[in-house]
């Protein structure tokens, strides 16, 4: 089982609508939670963080945490087709914790269609 | 401006050479990473480094090789040891300190072996 786990997709999603993308992690102890947007060719962007459970709102964007069930969401409201990327979960694992490094841990990502 | 860069954009190098991929940053922070991305994959940490002159392995260490002289920089060299080089190289910086462990990202590098 990986750690850090995500949907590989393509996640299709029409113009307007709610894109919603999942991650999943294996420990339980984790605690930091980041999303990233990767387009085609290009390096990762951090969109948002999220450390507490709950709702975490930016904009469109809504981080959803849930650490009883090991899960984090992010909700893409109005999607645009601007919006089309891979999305990249990371997780700051609790095994990291005390280490030197703040060492993230990647899930595959989800890659996001929005079509017009 | 602010930032993390890396350079050259695009490499190709020829089996058995070893090449050296620039990553410099001038935001202050303490800790660098690299990592390796492989077609449709996510990121693998290569080795990374909190403080000056000192650096760790990551998960995928073999083959190459790093050095942390300067806060600024943390050039990664990709030895021909590496038996499958050819990927797409990502420099991130970050602090170590507070509450917050975000990781920012330089504009990569794309390393393809002939």
């Amino acid at each position: 089982q990986k750690e850090v786990e995500q949907n590989s997709g393509p996640l299709s999603v029409p113009e307007g609508a709610i894109a919603s993308l999942n991650c999943t992690y294996s420990d339980r102890g984790s605690q930091s939670f980041f999303w990233y947007r990767q387009y085609s060719g290009k390096s990762p962007e951090l969109i948002m963080f999220i450390y507490s459970n709950g709702d975490k709102e930016d904009g469109r964007f809504t981080a959803q945490l849930n650490k009883a069930s090991q899960y984090v969401s992010l909700l893409i409201r109005d999607s645009q087709p601007s919006d089309s990327a891979t999305y990249l979960c990371a997780v700051r694992l609790s095994r990291e914790f005390g280490v030197a490094g703040n060492k993230l841990t990647f899930g595959g990502g989800t890659r996001v269609l929005v079509k017009p | 401006d602010g930032g993390i860069t890396q350079s050259p954009k695009y490499l190709f190098r020829k089996e058995g050479q070893n090449v050296t991929l620039s990553c410099e940053q001038n935001l202050n922070h303490d800790a660098m990473y690299w990592y390796r991305q492989d077609p449709g994959q996510g990121l693998r940490l290569i080795y990374y480094s909190q403080i000056v002159n000192d650096f760790q392995k990551g998960d995928i260490a073999e083959g190459y090789s790093v050095s942390r002289e300067k806060k600024e920089s943390f050039p990664l060299t990709v030895t021909s040891a590496q038996k499958n080089p050819t990927a797409f190289y990502l420099c991130a910086s970050g602090w170590t300190s507070g509450s917050y462990n975000e990781q920012f990202f330089g504009p990569g590098t794309r390393l393809t072996v002939l």
